[in-house]
């Protein structure tokens, strides 16, 4: 039973460009979730997917955008990269929208490790 | 908006021994979920252990529980029996559980890193 995948493990960009990151969800997985980790940092929310949809939004610039497809893989994508993106984007999937009522927990991938020179 | 704070930016603890890490958080809600999460050097998040904040008995899984106190707004988890695999940092976490705006997002701590000494 494969867990979540992401790729690449590791990208290096100079500031300016913009970066696609990739994750598949755990199987039986339909929502996707992607996360920032700053270098020794708890991780902070991005946005969240559902049924191809952004349901919720945290505290990130417009230059931060996601897609999912209807496999129910995602792919984040920054623009204008800046020095202060750099850091470990963690892509956690789950089962369902998760609102009231719904203990079920989130599961993560290994992350990419995107790094701004 | 929710806080999670855990004022222990390191731990340590000999193998076989017992130590326990805290985490406080702040919410105006009445319904939501608290994880640990451990996160080793090879980067993966790996769920420890969870509590619905309904339940008032506190959750269990092998060595790992937790110490929930609703009132006092502290989840603090447990390590029995410490081994050398439990050297990681470790996270606490909040969901909400009323939905509406709250969709799934984990609110997390600033993490704890734990050693654990042969």
């Amino acid at each position: 039973d494969a867990g979540v995948t992401q790729s690449p493990t590791h990208l290096i960009k100079t500031r300016g460009q913009q970066v696609t990151l990739r994750c598949s969800p755990k199987s039986g997985h339909d929502t996707v979730s992607w996360y920032q980790q700053a270098l020794g940092q708890g991780p902070q929310f991005i946005f969240q997917y559902y049924e191809e949809e952004e349901r919720q939004r945290g505290n990130f610039p417009d230059r931060f955008s996601g897609h999912q497809f209807p496999n129910y893989s995602s792919e984040l994508n920054v623009n204008a990269l800046l020095l202060g993106d750099s850091a470990l984007y963690l892509c956690a999937s789950s089962s369902g929208l998760q609102g009231a009522y719904s203990n079920q927990p989130q599961h993560f991938g290994d992350g990419t490790r995107l790094s701004i020179l | 908006a929710q806080t999670v704070t855990q004022s222990q930016p390191e731990m340590s603890v000999q193998e076989a021994e017992t130590v326990t890490l805290s985490c406080t958080y702040d919410t105006s809600e009445s319904d939501y979920y608290l994880f640990w999460y451990k996160q080793p050097p090879s980067r993966q998040m790996i769920l420890v252990i969870r509590q619905e904040a309904y339940k008032q008995q506190n959750a269990t899984e092998n060595r790992f529980s937790v110490n929930f106190q609703k009132a006092a707004k502290s989840f603090s988890l447990k390590i029995s029996d410490s081994q050398l695999g439990d050297a990681a940092m470790y996270f606490c976490a909040y969901r909400s559980a009323q939905g509406g705006t709250s969709y799934g997002k984990l609110t997390f701590g600033q993490g704890t890193i734990l050693t654990v000494h042969p």
